[in-house]
């Protein structure tokens, strides 16, 4: 069956350090990975795309990776803030010719300070 | 520039009953998508319209309806309502109808069955 998992539903580091966030997925070919934000009671707000043929993504603090041997993608927050506190969703395009965007369930980032 | 605007935010609703969900797009977006996020799981593809045409659409019941006007902006029904219906709709937009590139999201609307 298809799935995409994100690292545990939780995650909590401390202000300053760097949080790296887990996507891996069955069962599906994407050819491009988002990266969405979520807080609580919004809608998601997008951060990153990268492309399949496309190794290393950055922009400002964040950092994506996408491994379609392994199946996985990883999201860095470098010199995190309290601020970046938030749900991170990852979500496969598969280009079904719709917007249809396959999202995880996400994970629960609470950055201490 | 307006972001994606949805209307209600909050509703209230009983088994059986119907609902109306509506979303204005960006200005210049032509394609508008409706998804579920049911609490603790992320958002799930309802439907895509493009130019007022059906692009796609996911693995929900026909209670399930929706559709687009010449103005872009898009209404979702549900008919029958169950509790199971109970979740966070949201509405993205884009510019284009294709490959998805961005999504530009509301901010939902709350919809708790009773």
């Amino acid at each position: 069956s298809q799935k995409i998992e994100q690292n545990s539903e939780a995650l909590n580091i401390q202000e300053g350090k760097t949080a790296t966030l887990t996507c891996n997925y069955t069962n599906y070919s994407p050819a491009y990975l988002q990266w969405y934000r979520q807080d609580p009671g919004r809608g998601p707000v997008f951060l990153l795309l990268i492309r399949e043929n496309e190794k290393e993504k950055r922009k400002e603090r964040l950092k994506v990776t996408f491994d379609t041997t392994l199946k996985q993608s990883l999201f860095h927050i470098t010199a995190s803030q309290p601020a970046d506190s938030a749900t991170y969703l990852c979500a496969l395009d598969i280009l079904s010719g719709a917007n249809n965007l396959f999202f995880g369930t996400g994970t629960r980032l609470t950055v201490i300070p | 520039d307006a972001g994606v605007t949805q209307s209600p935010t909050h509703l209230i609703k009983t088994r059986g009953q119907h609902v109306t969900l509506r979303c204005s797009p960006i200005s210049g977006h032509k394609s508008v998508s409706w998804y579920q996020q049911v609490l603790g799981q992320g958002p799930q593809f309802i439907f895509q319209y493009y130019e007022k045409e059906e692009r796609g659409r996911g693995n929900f019941p026909d209670r399930f309806s929706a559709r687009q006007f010449p103005n872009y902006s898009s209404e979702l029904n549900v008919n029958a309502l169950l509790l199971g219906d109970s979740a966070l709709y949201l509405c993205a937009s884009s510019r284009t109808g294709g490959n998805t590139g961005e999504l530009f999201f509301g901010e939902g609307s709350r919809l708790t069955v009773l």
